[in-house]
C-alpha cells in the first residue's frame, strides 16, 4: 500500500518548455488534488477532481490544465512553464472533502 | 475565494511551554476543520480535525477548540518537545475543497 506517489521527484525546466505531473494513489479516493506551495503562502488549490473523468478549478488554476481518465491517476499539466511557476507540487486525495487528505512526497520544479 | 488567516505566522517557545495557533474563516458554510503539521522537507500530514458539531477536541498533547459563531479555530499544543517543531497549516473547508491558511512556523528550543 504505497498511498500516494508523485513523479517525477524534482524537475528543471526552461521557460516555455512543457512537462506532466503524475500523482498516482492505491486508497480508493474519489476526490484528488493539485496544490503548489511557495515560501510564506501556504498551500494554494490549483485544480481538484471528485472523481474519475471530471476536473474543477481551484484558486490559482492558469498555466496548468488536469485529466484524470483513471480513477487512480491525476495528471497536472503545464503548457509553457514559466518562473512563476517554480514552486513545489503536492498532490493529495481522500474519500470525501471532509475526511483526511492524504499528500503525496511532492515534486519540486525549478523553471529557468 | 474564501479566505482562511492564520496567526502568528512564527511562534517560538521552550520545551515544556504551551503553544497556541489561531485562525479565522470567512464562509459560514465551513464544518470540517482540520489541522496538518509539516516537517521540513517533508509533505504535510493531518494531526487532528474538528467539525462543527462540536466546539472542542483533544488528542493527548493536542487540542482543537472552534467558535462557529466567531468564526474562529485555535489549536494547543501542551507541553512542548523539540520533535513538535514543524510548519503547521489550519484549513476549513469550502465546497469540495479546502481553503489553507498560509502556515505557522513553529520553533521548540530545549
Amino acid at each position: 500500500n504505497a498511498g500516494v506517489t508523485q513523479t517525477p521527484k524534482f524537475r528543471v525546466l526552461k521557460t516555455g518548455q512543457s512537462m506532466t505531473l503524475l500523482c498516482a494513489q492505491d486508497m480508493n479516493h474519489e476526490y484528488m488534488y493539485w496544490y503548489r506551495q511557495d515560501p510564506g503562502m501556504g498551500l494554494r488549490l490549483i485544480h481538484y477532481s471528485v472523481g474519475e473523468g471530471t476536473t474543477a478549478k481551484g484558486e490559482v488554476p492558469d498555466g496548468y490544465n488536469v485529466s484524470r481518465l483513471k480513477k487512480q491517476n491525476f495528471l497536472l499539466g503545464l503548457e509553457s512553464a514559466a518562473p512563476s511557476q517554480t514552486s513545489v507540487y503536492f498532490c493529495a486525495s481522500s474519500f470525501t472533502p471532509w475526511e483526511t487528505q492524504y499528500f503525496g512526497p511532492g515534486t519540486r520544479l525549478l523553471v529557468l | 475565494g474564501e479566505n482562511v488567516e492564520q496567526h502568528p505566522s512564527t511562534l517560538s517557545v521552550q520545551e515544556g511551554d504551551s503553544a497556541v495557533i489561531k485562525c479565522t474563516y470567512s464562509d459560514s458554510a465551513s464544518n470540517y476543520f482540520p489541522w496538518y503539521k509539516q516537517e521540513l522537507g517533508k509533505r504535510p500530514q493531518l494531526i487532528i480535525d474538528i467539525r462543527s458539531n462540536v466546539g472542542e477536541k483533544k488528542d493527548q498533547r493536542i487540542a482543537v477548540t472552534l467558535n462557529k459563531t466567531a468564526k474562529h479555530f485555535s489549536l494547543h499544543i501542551t507541553e512542548t518537545q523539540p520533535e513538535d517543531s514543524a510548519v503547521y497549516f489550519c484549513a476549513a473547508n469550502s465546497g469540495y475543497a479546502l481553503n489553507f491558511g498560509k502556515g505557522t512556523s513553529l520553533l521548540v528550543t530545549p
